[in-house]
């Protein structure tokens, strides 16, 4: 069990340009969560994934957001035409989902700062 | 539609004094209660979780928590603190069809020497 992990850590776009981050979960965990946390707050659910069908999308997720887990394992999350209020930390959480369980791993996130 | 209100932003105390962070939650369903902490450029780490069964949770690190559904909170504490705990705590529901987690904006823990 190596954890979740995202990738790139940091990422510093110019402003109208498009960014692409990815999501490795927990290897057996079909479920999983991506969140925006902006400074000062606690993090936004966005959406999130059983296997590889998106279940539910926030109405925080326009439509320059688009995200996707082609095999139900790694996912991406890609923002198109980035505006500087796209700038947050970006976390990724699985867990085993339906199972009690209940709780959600989450990895260590993607800064973004759009300037 | 759930909402979680976390009343401190900051609770500053010193080390080996007892702290309480307070959480209150909004819903008309039945929910599932979460802490989580948060350390300086880490992801969140579960801290204890309340599903059913016994109301007072305990959590790593010597958190616990106490369920009340009468007063609609989880208030998370711990009898005596270290520097180490110097963190971010959220406190979170989740939608029970989901499981998305539905967070409060956050309380700083700050322990001083």
């Amino acid at each position: 069990d190596t954890g979740v992990s995202q990738d790139p850590r940091h990422k510093i776009t110019k402003r109208g340009q498009n960014v692409t981050f990815r999501c490795d979960p927990i290897s057996e965990h079909n479920r999983l969560y991506w969140y925006r946390q902006t400074l000062g707050q606690g993090p936004e659910f966005l959406t999130y994934f059983q296997n590889e069908a998106q279940l539910e999308k926030s109405r925080l997720l326009s439509d320059r957001f688009s995200a996707e887990r082609p095999k139900g394992s790694f996912s991406t999350l890609e923002i198109q035409r980035t505006e500087q209020g796209d700038s947050a930390m970006y976390l990724c959480a699985s867990s085993l989902g339906g199972t009690g369980d209940l709780e959600q791993y989450f990895g260590p996130g993607t800064r973004l700062t759009v300037t | 539609a759930q909402s979680v209100t976390q009343l401190d932003s900051q609770v500053p105390v010193f080390e080996e004094a007892p702290v309480e962070l307070r959480c209150n939650y909004s819903s008309s369903v039945s929910v599932y209660l979460f802490w989580y902490v948060q350390y300086p450029n880490q992801g969140l780490q579960l801290l204890l979780k309340y599903l059913s069964g016994s109301t007072l949770v305990k959590g790593i690190n010597g958190f616990e928590a106490e369920f009340n559904k009468s007063q609609t909170s989880f208030h998370l504490r711990k009898p005596s603190v270290h520097i180490s705990d110097t963190a971010e705590y959220f406190c979170a529901v989740s939608d029970l069809n989901t499981d998305k987690l539905i967070f409060g904006t956050g309380t700083r823990l700050q322990v001083f020497p």
